[in-house]
């Protein structure tokens, strides 16, 4: 069974830093498509970045140059770097696999982390 | 990027009704559609994907239709379960996109 569990969430100050972990298991990391997505109560959902093949990555432009997507296949992890966050990355970030059967299609999604950027 | 929008943003519905929501895509996105349910305090879960192509497990009642731009997700008799946010996401391109949302909530 696909489980997916995010750590990592906490309040922290404009212009810092978080990193975000996502456990994963009953599948490889390694062998599927990653992706972080974010959910506020204004924008709704919101696509972050992707993680793939041999360390292909992409970013929503709203955060490239800030965040790094990376993955660790002996620990079956996938983190999200957040640096020089901004009050408008404050939302709930959901580690979400993708399904076999279809790219794109976000068939297994974690329970979600909140990070709070705020003085 | 895709702009996605949803209409209603709320439809008040009562148990055993047939509904009907509208997803709109601002480009061609073939039928790279997808549509997912979430609750209070919970994460989405698929319900549809490729438009019309019910993921295992989800009820029958649940449907999807439409190409191109145009979109539908209909409850064909609606379950207390069912009372939940309902968004479309396009994967036709990165970065996906995700529609506002509709509610379905009790009348």
């Amino acid at each position: 069974e696909v489980q997916l569990v995010e750590t990592g969430g906490a309040v922290i100050q404009p212009g810092g830093s978080l990193r975000l972990s996502c456990a994963a298991s009953g599948f490889s990391v390694g062998s599927d498509y990653m992706n972080w997505v974010r959910q506020t109560p204004g924008k709704g959902l919101e696509w972050v970045s992707l993680i793939y093949g041999d360390i292909t990555t992409y970013y929503a432009d709203s955060v490239k140059g800030r965040f790094t997507i990376s993955r660790d296949i002996s620990k079956n992890a996938v983190y999200l770097q957040m640096n020089t966050l901004r009050g408008e990355d404050t939302a709930v970030y959901y580690c979400v696999k993708e399904s076999s059967f279809q790219r794109g299609v976000l068939g297994h999604w974690g329970q979600g982390t909140q990070v709070t950027v705020s003085t | 990027d895709i702009q996605m929008t949803q209409s209603p943003s709320t439809l008040s519905a009562s148990v055993g009704d047939r509904v009907t929501m509208t997803c709109r895509a601002s480009q061609y996105v073939s039928s790279w559609l997808a549509w997912y349910q979430q609750k209070p305090g919970k994460a989405p879960k698929l319900l549809i994907y490729a438009a019309s192509s019910l993921k295992s497990g989800v009820p029958s009642r649940f449907s999807g239709s439409g190409s191109g731009t145009e979109f539908t997700l209909t409850i064909s008799s609606l379950q207390p379960d069912d009372f939940a946010t309902y968004y479309c996401q396009q994967y036709n391109r990165y970065s996906w996109t995700f529609g506002p949302g509709t509610k379905v909530e009790i009348k």
